[in-house]
């Protein structure tokens, strides 16, 4: 079946980087866009950024610009998010969900990744 | 001002129904969107419920009930998420989202508590 299989969580300190994996299983890895959601405790989803695997072609929320980068590996159909700069605010569960491009059909979503950012 | 405001809390009874709105701001004319709502279980992601931008153009998710479905409030420019004969597993957080100015932009959700 169609899922997406996220790494587990991380525990990093303010300042560090934290790269996030999804590997995609069940269906063509390049014909379709890989989101990236987070969502801090208690609050609602953020979404991040999407990457075409095919492509390559990214898009960030303005939020996100200039300390998120969304990169694939098509070799073994995985997608990755990698964060920098971290502070005690990114800590979150980061998801990623599949989408038809240009579609909000976020379908299926990753199981979630635990991101702390403490000293 | 948020783009997209939902109320933070709803509460109706089993069998009852329950309808989720999904407020864009003044200026953003919820006629031009596409509306998608989700729900979220605690421990679990999000799941896509449906789609809505008109009765003709539309979309449910695969498995979600008949009795979950959209529509919109032009004259509140608003999204509605309207669950009928309400379940006690209906019970969960729901999320609308929109493309706007090229980005998904989510609400910050509803919590629906089925007593």
């Amino acid at each position: 079946q169609v899922q997406l299989v996220q790494s587990g969580a991380e525990v990093k300190k303010p300042g560090a980087s934290v790269k996030v994996s999804c590997k995609a299983s069940g269906y063509s890895f390049t014909d379709y866009d890989i989101n990236w959601v987070r969502q801090a405790p208690g609050q609602g989803p953020e979404w991040m950024g999407w990457m075409n695997p095919d492509s390559g072609d990214t898009g960030y929320a303005q939020k996100f610009q200039g300390r998120v980068t969304l990169t694939r590996d098509t070799s073994i159909g995985t997608a990755y998010m990698e964060l920098s700069s971290l502070r005690s605010e990114d800590t979150a569960v980061y998801y990623c969900a599949r989408n038809p491009s240009h579609s909000g059909w976020f379908d299926p979503w990753g199981q979630g990744t635990l991101v702390t950012v403490s000293s | 001002q948020a783009v997209v405001t939902q109320p933070s809390s709803l509460s109706a009874s089993p069998g009852a129904s329950a309808s989720l709105t999904c407020t864009l701001r003044s200026g953003v004319n919820v006629g031009s969107y596409n509306i998608y709502w989700f729900q979220q279980k605690p421990g679990s992601p999000p799941q896509c419920l449906l789609r809505y931008k008109s009765d003709s153009d539309k979309r449910q998710g695969s498995g979600v009930p008949s009795r979950f479905s959209g529509s919109k409030d032009a004259s509140a420019n608003a999204g509605i998420l309207l669950i009928s004969g309400l379940q006690s597993e209906d019970e969960a957080d729901y999320y609308c989202m929109i493309w706007h100015n090229s980005a998904w932009v989510f609400g910050g959700g509803t919590k629906l508590t089925v007593l």
